[in-house]
């Protein structure tokens, strides 16, 4: 069974522009988060959705959003780009209350 | 406010000894723990869980133990290899619903040869 898939894998952009990343979650699941990790704060939680609705939310700003399409497909989109914002983005799936299964992420620079 | 902590940021073992990671939570309605590992370029894999209703989850070399009334749990890997050197990261979530895992921020472990 493939596994969680992020792209693209790397991305770099300029400050102001905005970026859409995406993730195919393990064929079943029906539950996707989205996580951003930098170096000394762990995995922060973005959000997470499950048939298409957001269930849960982060303390992130506005910039920071998602949504999932019927194929259980998500997609997050950062807009107004901060140099803050370069991070590592995790996407994960879970069937039901299992484990999360991380995709590889997606590296994002701001410059 | 930081739910899940991990207090050590790195910890050096010499292989065939043990390897105790810890972690510490501050919400008691947290009741479902996990231990994820943590390559570069990779990303997090699972490891082991246990649930608040017991105080001890074993799997091969990995052993988790929870202490519900000190909010701890940890992570024992015996005996270390090489091939365990990652960042492990510890989470928590409630199993009432709220589909949220919050994080530590990770400890990485080196296993010397």
């Amino acid at each position: 069974k493939a596994g969680v898939t992020q792209t693209p894998r790397y991305l770099i952009k300029t400050r102001g522009q905005q970026v859409t990343l995406s993730c195919s979650p393990i064929s079943g699941h029906r539950s996707v988060s989205w996580y951003q990790q930098t170096p000394g704060q762990g995995l922060q939680f973005l959000f997470e959705y499950f048939s298409e609705t957001q269930r849960n939310k982060g303390n992130f700003p506005g910039r920071f959003s998602g949504r999932q399409f019927s194929n259980s497909r998500s997609e997050m989109n950062v807009s107004t780009l901060e140099l803050g914002d370069s991070a590592l983005y995790l996407c994960a799936s879970s069937l039901g209350d299992s484990p999360l299964h991380f995709g590889n992420g997606t590296r994002l620079t701001v410059t | 406010d930081q739910q899940v902590k991990q207090n050590s940021p790195s910890l050096r073992v010499q292989e065939g000894r043990i390897s105790i990671l810890n972690c510490d939570y501050t919400n008691s309605m947290f009741d479902y723990f996990l231990w994820y590992k943590k390559y570069p370029a990779e990303g997090p894999t699972f490891l082991i869980s246990i649930s608040s209703i017991k105080d001890k989850n074993e799997d091969g070399r990995f052993t988790v133990f929870l202490n519900k009334s000190a909010k701890h749990l940890s992570l024992h890997i015996v005996p270390s290899q090489p091939g365990d050197s990652a960042v492990y990261f510890c989470a928590a979530t409630t199993t009432s619903g709220t589909y949220k895992y919050i994080f530590g921020t990770g400890t990485r472990l080196k296993v010397l040869a």
